[in-house]
């Protein structure tokens, strides 16, 4: 099995550009989450996904950030414009409908200077 | 608010101890717990969870202990190895509102518990 697929791996940025980040997950898996990790907070939901509806985004730090999912195959979390505050590790993950386990991804390193 | 946390950030131990991992939960009403390990430059990977209704649960050189009295879950590490070093992480499992089928949604994570294991 290939896991959840998450592209850039590793970025750094500019502050004031858009960061795209991208995931694939587990085919067949039916909710996907985005997380956000840093030393100071840890590990942070931002969104969740069900059958590519977003159901909880109370995580999302503000109206830079934005998440879409427009099929099941693919999301995307976008910064706009991003801040070095913004500078963390964004991990995806995927959940299968009848499963219990999350499966994360080997996440996207984001540095903004 | 409701959080989940570790009583210590760092374990060292050496190779063949057993080691012990704790973790404080403080929603009474979660239902279900996990452990993930962190390697350096990877994302969480999954160790193994445990319902509400058990107290105890077994895995390959692993056992989840869950204490609902007290709110504390543990994991127990047996002949610890130097692959065992990373970062583990307790985490609860909530249920939102309106999940559209799914039971399972959010989970809250620790803090993070850093194990070393020295040869």
């Amino acid at each position: 099995d290939a896991g959840v697929i998450q592209s850039p791996r590793h970025e750094v940025t500019e502050m004031g550009q858009e960061v795209t980040l991208r995931c694939k997950p587990i085919s067949g898996h039916n909710s996907l989450f985005w997380y956000r990790q840093t030393m100071m907070r840890g590990l942070e939901l931002l969104i969740y996904f069900n059958n590519n509806v977003p159901i909880d985004d109370s995580g999302m730090p503000e109206d830079r950030f934005s998440a879409k999912m427009p099929n099941a195959s693919f999301s995307t979390l976008k910064i706009q414009p991003s801040e070095p505050r913004d500078s963390a590790v964004y991990f995806c993950a995927s959940l299968q409908r009848s499963g219990n386990t999350i499966y994360f991804g080997e996440g996207s390193w984001l540095t903004v200077v | 608010g409701e959080s989940v946390g570790l009583h210590l950030p760092t374990l060292s131990v050496q190779e063949g101890d057993n080691s012990i991992i704790n973790c404080a939960y403080s929603n009474s009403a979660s239902d279900y717990f996990i452990w993930y390990k962190q390697e350096s430059g990877k994302g969480p990977q999954f160790i193994i969870d445990i319902r509400s209704n058990m107290d105890k649960r077994q895995g390959q050189r692993v056992t989840v202990l869950l204490n609902k009295t007290v709110k504390h879950l543990s994991l127990q590490i047996a002949a610890t190895q130097p692959g065992d070093s990373a970062v583990y992480f307790c985490a609860e499992n909530s249920h939102p509102a309106n999940a559209g089928g799914t039971s399972y949604g959010k989970l809250t994570f620790g803090q993070g518990t850093i194990l070393t294991v020295h040869p």
